[in-house]
C-alpha cells in the first residue's frame, strides 16, 4: 500500500515554462487536493476534487489547472510558470465526510521557478 | 469562514520536558479539529483529530489534545518530549459538510535540546 505518491520530488523551471506535477493514491479515496506550502503561511488549497470528473477551485487557483479522469490520479498543471509559484506542493487524499475529512499527504514536490 | 492561529512560531524544549503547543480557531459551529506533524523534507502526518464526543483525544506518538469550546482552543500536549519530536506542527480546522473548508494554521516549529 503506497498511500499517496508524488513525482517529481524536485523541479527547476524557467519563467514561462509549463509542467505537470503527478499525484496518485491507492486508497480508493474520493477526495483529493493540491496544496502549496510557503514559509509562515501554512498550507493553502489550490484545487480539489470530490470524485472522478469533478474538480473545483480552492483559495489560490490562479496559474494552475487540474483534472480528475480516474479515482487514483490527480495531476496539477502549471500553465506558465512564474517565480511566485516557487513553493513546496503537496497532494493529499481523504475518505471524505466518513473520516471527518482526515487527509493523507504525499511527500511533496519542491518547485523552483527562476 | 473559519480561521486558525498558532501563536507560537517556534518553541524550544529540553528532551524529557513537557510540551504544549497552542491552537486557537474561529468557527461558528462545532468544527472538525486536527493536528498534523511534518518532519523535515516530509509530507504531513495526522497526529490526532477531534470530531465530537470526548473533548480529550489521544493520538499517535504519545500526543494528546483537548478541545475547549469556551476558549476556542485545541492545544496539543505531550508529557515528555523525545528528540525525534523535533518537527513542524500544524493545527487545522474543518467545517462539517465542506471538504474545501479545511484551513491550516501557519505552523509551530519545535526544537528539542538533548
Amino acid at each position: 500500500n503506497a498511500g499517496v505518491t508524488q513525482t517529481p520530488k524536485f523541479q527547476v523551471l524557467k519563467t514561462g515554462q509549463s509542467m505537470t506535477l503527478q499525484c496518485a493514491q491507492d486508497m480508493n479515496h474520493e477526495y483529493m487536493s493540491w496544496y502549496r506550502q510557503d514559509p509562515g503561511m501554512g498550507l493553502r488549497l489550490i484545487h480539489y476534487s470530490v470524485g472522478a470528473g469533478i474538480t473545483d477551485q480552492g483559495e489560490v487557483p490562479n496559474g494552475y489547472n487540474v483534472s480528475r479522469s480516474t479515482t487514483e490520479d490527480f495531476p496539477l498543471r502549471l500553465l506558465s510558470a512564474a517565480p511566485s509559484q516557487t513553493s513546496v506542493y503537496f497532494c493529499a487524499s481523504s475518505p471524505g465526510l466518513a473520516g471527518g475529512y482526515e487527509q493523507y499527504f504525499g511527500p511533496g514536490t519542491r518547485l523552483t521557478v527562476t | 469562514a473559519q480561521s486558525v492561529t498558532q501563536p507560537d512560531i517556534h518553541i524550544t524544549v529540553s528532551e524529557g520536558a513537557s510540551l504544549e503547543l497552542r491552537c486557537n480557531y474561529s468557527y461558528g459551529a462545532t468544527p472538525y479539529l486536527f493536528w498534523y506533524v511534518q518532519s523535515p523534507g516530509q509530507g504531513l502526518q495526522l497526529l490526532l483529530k477531534y470530531f465530537s464526543g470526548d473533548t480529550l483525544v489521544q493520538g499517535i506518538k504519545g500526543f494528546e489534545a483537548e478541545f475547549k469550546r469556551s476558549q476556542s482552543s485545541f492545544n496539543l500536549r505531550k508529557p515528555s518530549v523525545h528528540w525525534s519530536d523535533a518537527a513542524e506542527y500544524f493545527c487545522a480546522v474543518g467545517a462539517r459538510g465542506s471538504y474545501d473548508k479545511v484551513i491550516f494554521g501557519p505552523g509551530t516549529s519545535l526544537s528539542v535540546i538533548p
